[in-house]
């Protein structure tokens, strides 16, 4: 049992290229979730889902997309990096109540 | 909307000795729920504690203790018996209960000296 794993755990983009963060969890939770990390503030919610199929968008969804095609994974993409998208993401499952986090990934634009 | 307010960018204290981490939050819902989180230099948010809005009781896990004051809205974590490993940010978040989104402070940073 692997819980929440991300991938990768760290990338370096310039302005302009787009990546996908991978979230992947093997509890079978329905809801899943991308938050950034940023210095001296908490984590911020980009998106989120309640279900396979489903998407919704949480704080600071700008310059982000996601899909749920299966249950068991999330992906947050960056269509084109912006420097201010620098930060460390965080994906998390849920279940009665209580979120598991990955162990981050820490992204980079130049 | 809801806010959640950590004012201690960061705290020491003494290996054995205890230390409290303040938190306080702003809402008007009466179902919600109080988490405190612990990141330790690997990155890793660690649940620690969890309340729920409608019990009176603290919630208590082992050295790490609740001092919840729903009235003044304020959720503090004590944690007793320090201990070097306790060193970590520790972040405290709100959830509204018929919702799913957590909110976050901005977190402490515990220092914990030998």
């Amino acid at each position: 049992n692997a819980g929440v794993t991300q991938t990768p755990k760290f990338r370096v983009l310039k302005t302009g290229q787009s990546m996908t963060l991978l979230c992947a969890q093997d509890m079978n939770h329905e809801y899943m979730y991308w938050y950034r990390q940023d210095p001296g503030m908490g984590l911020r919610l980009i998106h989120y889902s309640v279900g396979e199929g489903t998407t919704a968008k949480g704080e600071v969804p700008d310059g982000y997309n996601v899909s749920r095609l299966k249950k068991q994974n999330f992906l947050l993409g960056l269509e084109s990096a912006a420097p201010s998208q620098t930060s460390v993401y965080f994906c998390a499952s849920r279940t009665l109540g209580k979120q598991f986090f990955g162990p981050g990934t820490r992204l980079t634009v130049l | 909307a809801q806010t959640v307010t950590q004012s201690q960018p960061e705290m020491s204290v003494q290996e054995a000795e205890t230390v409290t981490l303040s938190c306080t939050y702003d809402t008007s819902e009466s179902d919600y729920y109080l988490f405190w989180y612990k990141q330790p230099p690997s990155r890793q948010m660690i649940l620690v504690i969890r309340q729920e809005a409608y019990k009176q009781q603290n919630a208590t896990e082992n050295r790490f203790s609740v001092n919840f004051q729903k009235a003044a809205k304020s959720f503090s974590l004590k944690i007793s018996d320090s201990q070097l490993g306790d060193a970590a940010m520790y972040f405290c978040a709100y959830r509204r209960g018929s919702t799913d989104k957590l909110i976050f402070g901005t977190g402490t940073r515990l220092q914990v000296f030998p």
